[in-house]
């Protein structure tokens, strides 16, 4: 059972700025971990977007971005593609007793 | 080149076990902490185990007392045993790398392709 929360669907025309929230608890994102997002295109392994909070590794495009506050994190697209209609998950560390690394619930981008 | 293969998913009955592999090329398994990650049909990505470079194992609730992670650093390869499977198991099963950056942070930077695993009967 995932416990960062994040929007089941965001949709945007193209060129749009969109925006992914991942809430959390004092458990994970509020007790300074950092967060990490994913992007799974259809039948296809995740790969990493953004990691630590809002760093981009190398080859992704500046049209992604990350931020962190308090027990909360978002991803923003910025400039909607086509080729950005994916699944979308934040990832953090947690350090209640359930587990150590935690996914979010995943959230569907649709370009329109 | 860095890269992760998984093989060993199938068909199993309830109650039954398999072995998962993943064949790590282009970097040492032993000198990285590694991860299973799973995804059930049409949901999620939900944390299975790690194995951290020191020896040391963690996993979730769900599949604490029946699942085992290990490797072996001869063949370069991580495995997930998974014994008494029971259908919420069925899913596709990710090995991945982890990049840590210090204490509590931690991204998947490498990933396999998934393997799928079916457990019915």
């Amino acid at each position: 059972q995932s416990v960062l929360t994040q929007p089941p669907s965001v949709s945007g025309a193209p060129g749009q700025r969109v925006t992914i929230s991942c809430t959390g608890s004092s458990s994970n994102i509020g007790a300074g971990y950092d967060v990490h997002w994913y992007q799974q295109l259809p039948g296809t392994a995740p790969k990493l977007l953004i990691y630590a909070n809002s760093n981009r590794p190398s080859g992704v495009p500046d049209r992604f971005s990350g931020s962190k506050s308090g027990t909360s994190a978002s991803l923003a697209i910025t400039g909607l593609q086509a080729e950005d209609e994916a699944d979308y998950y934040c990832q953090s560390y947690d350090s209640s007793l359930s587990g150590l690394y935690v996914f979010g619930t995943g959230t569907k981008v649709t370009v329109l | 080149e860095v890269q992760l293969v998984e093989s060993g998913g199938g068909l199993v009955q309830p109650g039954g076990s398999l072995r998962l592999s993943c064949a790590a090329s282009g970097f040492t398994v032993s000198s990285n902490y590694m991860t299973w990650v799973r995804q059930a049909p049409g949901k999620g990505l939900e944390w299975v185990s790690v194995i951290y470079s020191g020896g040391s194992t963690y996993y979730a609730d769900s599949v604490k007392g029946r699942f085992t992670i290990s490797r072996d650093n001869s063949k370069n390869t991580l495995y997930l045993q998974m014994n008494s499977l029971r259908a919420e198991d069925t899913a596709v099963y990710y090995c991945a790398r982890e990049t840590r950056y210090y204490y509590g942070s931690g991204s998947y930077n490498v990933w396999g392709q998934g393997t799928t695993v079916t457990v019915s009967s």
